[in-house]
């Protein structure tokens, strides 16, 4: 069964980068075609796609977010991560790592809450 | 961006009742639409794909229908399980969420 598991830093403080790396265990990341991605949800609100990342590097961005994100991938390790730059109070979210955002999400993991706070 | 606007915000339905959703896309998203459930303290889960697929292991009273730009999410006789929020999304370009429908107990 495949699984995904955020882990990370709980607290960042504003202006400074989220780091965040998801594990993919029970399968490869880099044996299959799909996409991996972020998607984050501030507390008691919607879904909102941040980006994705093929198993070969090839990533797409949401436009609204492209300036300050990154996300890479390291098929060694089984693993992407994201990279958020100059957070603000506004980034504060639960962070979800996910399967084919661009087809429909069928694994999630559980969630990592990230607030931004000095 | 492609707005995804859910109709209603919220629904009350009473357990055994019939529940219809709605999703309005600003621009046509063929058929490249999911239909996601949350409950809280969860991650989503994947009900629908391509607009009308189920995803593995979902109950047949779970129906999506719909493209180009008007979706619907049918589920055929509420469980007690089911009261949650809804969520929409389209992946026709890069992807965007509808705002959700939370569908209660009446």
């Amino acid at each position: 069964q495949l699984q995904l598991q955020e882990s990370g830093p709980g607290l960042v403080k504003p202006s400074e980068t989220l780091s965040l790396t998801c594990t993919v265990s029970g399968g490869s990341i880099s044996s299959s075609s799909y996409y991996w991605g972020w998607i984050r949800q501030p507390p008691g609100k919607g879904l909102e796609w941040i980006g994705s990342i093929y198993y070969s590097g090839s990533t797409y961005y949401n436009p609204s977010l492209k300036s300050r994100v990154t996300i890479s991938v390291d098929t060694s390790k089984n693993q992407f991560s994201l990279k958020l730059s100059s957070v603000t109070a506004a980034d504060t979210a639960v962070y979800y790592c996910a399967r084919r955002p661009d087809r429909g999400v069928d694994y999630w993991g559980q969630g990592t809450l990230v607030t931004v706070s000095s | 961006e492609i707005v995804m606007t859910q109709s209603p915000a919220t629904l009350s339905v009473s357990p055994g009742e019939r529940a219809t959703l709605s999703c309005r896309a600003s621009q046509s998203v063929s058929s490249n639409l999911a239909w996601y459930q949350q409950k809280p303290g969860q991650a989503p889960r994947l009900l629908i794909y391509g607009a009308s697929t189920r995803a593995t292991g979902i109950p047949a009273r779970f129906s999506g229908s719909g493209s180009g730009t008007e979706f619907t999410l049918t589920i055929s006789s509420l469980q007690s399980e089911d009261f949650a929020v809804y969520y929409c999304q389209q992946y026709n370009n890069w992807p965007t969420f509808g705002q959700g429908t939370k569908v209660e107990i009446k």
